[in-house]
């Protein structure tokens, strides 16, 4: 079964920074792999989608890489601002089985300013 | 990409009563989908909503709590049955788009509390 799992749950970084958010997955038999933002109470906006073949995708400021032998994920956030202050939430469409995506717990970003 | 259109965005239901949720999609997508996600939590999906036939259920959802419907290819319904306060949550519509890859997008979500 599998299980995604993000770290940190929550992070509050100064404005400016470089950061990193951790995305990992139990099952490494992937179709992709998907980063959303979640503003609060709001849907999900997609931000980048790996394919299981790709490395990294990016997105302006956003990086996400993809490694399926050690099922890792981490989305690279270059020069934060307080719009990015959001959830971040990962999560994974699994081969065999049920075709359908699994989601992590989600990083609270909070950038200030 | 896929453009979702989710009514209503929020209500405040009464216990016992039922809540009828929308789901309008500005393209024919082949996938369509039905997530909750309750105070503090991730995702979970309740079903995966089938043109022309009855809903596939996850494992702790049931057809008698969480109707759906999917007359065409663009356009489905959640309806919440029988309400309780742990039915409280946001509700979200999903599709997938198939391209280079399947990405999948959602609705704004309906915030439902119910007291």
């Amino acid at each position: 079964k599998q299980e995604v799992t993000q770290i940190p749950a929550a992070l509050s970084v100064p404005e400016g920074e470089n950061l990193v958010l951790n995305c990992s997955f139990t099952d490494s038999a992937i179709y992709n792999l998907q980063w959303f933002r979640q503003d609060p109470g709001k849907g999900l906006t997609s931000l980048l989608l790996i394919q299981s073949s790709q490395r990294e995708q990016t997105s302006g400021r956003l990086n996400a890489s993809l490694d399926k032998s050690s099922g890792r994920s981490t989305l690279y956030i270059a020069a934060s601002q307080p719009g990015d202050s959001a959830t971040y939430l990962c999560a994974v469409n699994s081969r065999g089985g049920t075709y359908k995506y699994i989601f992590g717990t989600g990083t609270r970003l909070k950038v200030l300013a | 990409s896929a453009v979702i259109s989710q009514k209503p965005s929020r209500d405040i239901c009464q216990r016992g009563t039922s809540l009828t949720i929308q789901c309008q999609v500005d393209s024919q997508v082949t996938m369509m989908f039905w997530y909750r996600q309750q105070p503090g939590q991730s995702l979970t999906l309740i079903a995966t909503a089938n043109q022309g036939s009855e809903a596939t259920y996850e494992s702790g959802f049931v057809i008698d709590k969480f109707p759906i419907s999917r007359p065409n290819l663009t356009f489905s319904t959640l309806t919440v049955s029988n309400m309780s306060p742990e039915d409280s949550s946001i509700y979200l519509c999903s599709v997938e788009v198939a391209g280079l890859g399947t990405e999948a997008f959602f609705g704004q979500g309906t915030r439902l509390t119910v007291v």
